[in-house]
């Protein structure tokens, strides 16, 4: 039982354009989010969080949304750049366990 | 200041067998979580430990196990090895119930 989905496995955008990535969960009790960035061949890095109480969370060139009564979150990153290049995963909890979604590989083209 | 390190990097082993792998924590962190990522997939939830006791686990059979030390590194291991064991297994770190910081990961093949 998926509690996090990502349904979108790759996107691909140019240097400098939005990439949004998105993010849908099931479960009402999740109260904090995080997205991690993973490369290959290292473990996966914290990105950005943002708590149930809160519906937007900026960070440099990222931004996180959260629609609470969507059950849905958003990653945006602006500009995005070449360095971006790797498969970002969402994460939610309600407590002490991380339930993670299957990712999406993101591709900046130059 | 050291992050979180696993060992080893790679692992082979054979059906039936039993495997160790180690984890140590950021510094400052003190509680320990494993994953297991098996290809294309998200990292799963296999436990977590917190004050040298299980404090929450997965949906993972008891041929997995785990042991959390004084010193708050951490080991998992897992007995009766089948292929579908095989995945990259991934050790995190938190202060609390806070972010979770990964290591590298374990890549573990079972033949």
């Amino acid at each position: 039982d998926q509690q996090v989905k990502q349904n979108s496995p790759s996107l691909s955008v140019q240097e400098g354009r939005i990439s949004i990535l998105n993010c849908d969960y099931t479960n009402s009790m999740f109260d904090y989010f995080l997205w991690y960035k993973k490369y290959p061949a290292e473990g996966p890095t914290f990105l950005i969080s943002i708590s149930s109480i809160k519906d937007k969370n900026e960070d440099g060139r990222f931004t996180v949304f959260l629609n609470k009564s969507a059950k849905h979150l958003s990653l945006h990153i602006v500009p995005s750049q070449p360095g971006d290049s790797a498969v970002y995963f969402c994460a939610a909890s309600a407590g002490n366990q991380f339930y993670f979604g299957t990712g999406t590989s993101l591709t900046v083209i130059p | 200041d050291a992050g979180v390190t696993q060992s080893p990097t790679h692992l082979i082993k054979t059906r039936g067998q039993q495997v160790t792998l180690r984890c140590s924590p950021k510094s400052g962190h003190d509680t320990v979580s494993w994953y297991q990522q098996a290809l294309g997939q998200g990292p799963q939830f296999i436990f977590q430990y917190y004050e040298e006791e299980e404090r929450q686990r997965g949906n993972f059979p008891d041929r997995f196990s785990g042991h959390q030390f004084p010193n708050y590194s951490s080991e998992l291991n897992v007995n009766a090895l089948l292929l579908g064991d095989s995945a990259l297994y991934l050790c995190a770190s938190s202060l609390g119930s806070g972010v979770e910081f990964f290591g590298p990961g374990t890549r573990l093949t079972v033949l």
